[in-house]
């Protein structure tokens, strides 16, 4: 198993560019997530999903826009980048009431 | 929804002491208590766990304690070594299982 993989690993933006984080998991979880990273601070929600074809915000939904068509993949796009959005993004998947389980993570820029 | 307050923001101990991590939650129906540890450019993982109908558990150096009552739960790590040094976070889930909800992080750093 891969567990949860994200991709790209890094990226630069220019203001206003869109773009989107890659997230896939093969571990059948229903549940997966979407949590933003800045510098020396914690974990902050973005979205989450249930199951395939559910969605729901987080603490910080602006900016961002997720889907899930199937169980594997959660997409975050990101529209319209501002330099607020300079951050680390992890993806992570779980069965439910139990432990998430993180991708590597997304390192972006927005300049 | 779930509040979860996590203390001390740092913590430096030398190496061979023990270190003390506490968390309180709001939401008396939660159930689920992970603790998770992140090292510097890495994602969070998994360390110990605790459910709501267990009082404390321990794997080998590290142990959690959770008090239902109080709403508090701790992570104890015993001898520590330089390599515990890094960023851990607590969280809890309530009832509903939907979302985790984490503390906001204890820097650790074992001085060698």
């Amino acid at each position: 198993n891969a567990g949860v993989t994200q991709t790209p690993k890094f990226r630069i933006l220019k203001i206003g560019q869109s773009m989107t984080l890659q997230c896939t998991q093969d571990m059948n979880h229903n549940y997966m997530y979407w949590y933003r990273q800045d510098p020396g601070m914690g974990l902050k929600l973005i979205y989450y999903s249930v199951g395939a074809g559910i969605t729901d915000k987080g603490e910080v939904p602006n900016g961002y826009n997720v889907s899930r068509s199937t169980t594997e993949d959660f997409p975050l796009r990101l529209e319209l980048a501002a330099p607020s959005q300079t951050s680390v993004y992890f993806c992570a998947s779980s069965p439910r009431d139990a432990v998430q389980f993180f991708g590597p993570g997304t390192r972006l820029t927005v300049l | 929804g779930e509040n979860v307050e996590q203390h001390p923001s740092t913590l430096s101990v030398q190496e061979g002491d023990s270190a003390v991590i506490k968390c309180t939650y709001s939401d008396s129906a939660s159930n689920y208590f992970p603790w998770y540890k992140q090292e510097l450019g890495k994602r969070p993982q998994l360390i110990i766990d605790i459910r709501s109908n267990v009082g404390e558990k321990k794997d080998q150096r590290i142990a959690v304690t959770l008090n239902k009552t109080a709403k508090h739960f701790s992570l104890h790590i015993t001898e520590t070594q330089p390599e515990d040094s890094a960023v851990y976070f607590c969280a809890a889930i309530p009832s509903t299982g939907n979302q985790f909800y984490f503390g906001t992080g204890t820097s650790l750093t074992v001085i060698p």
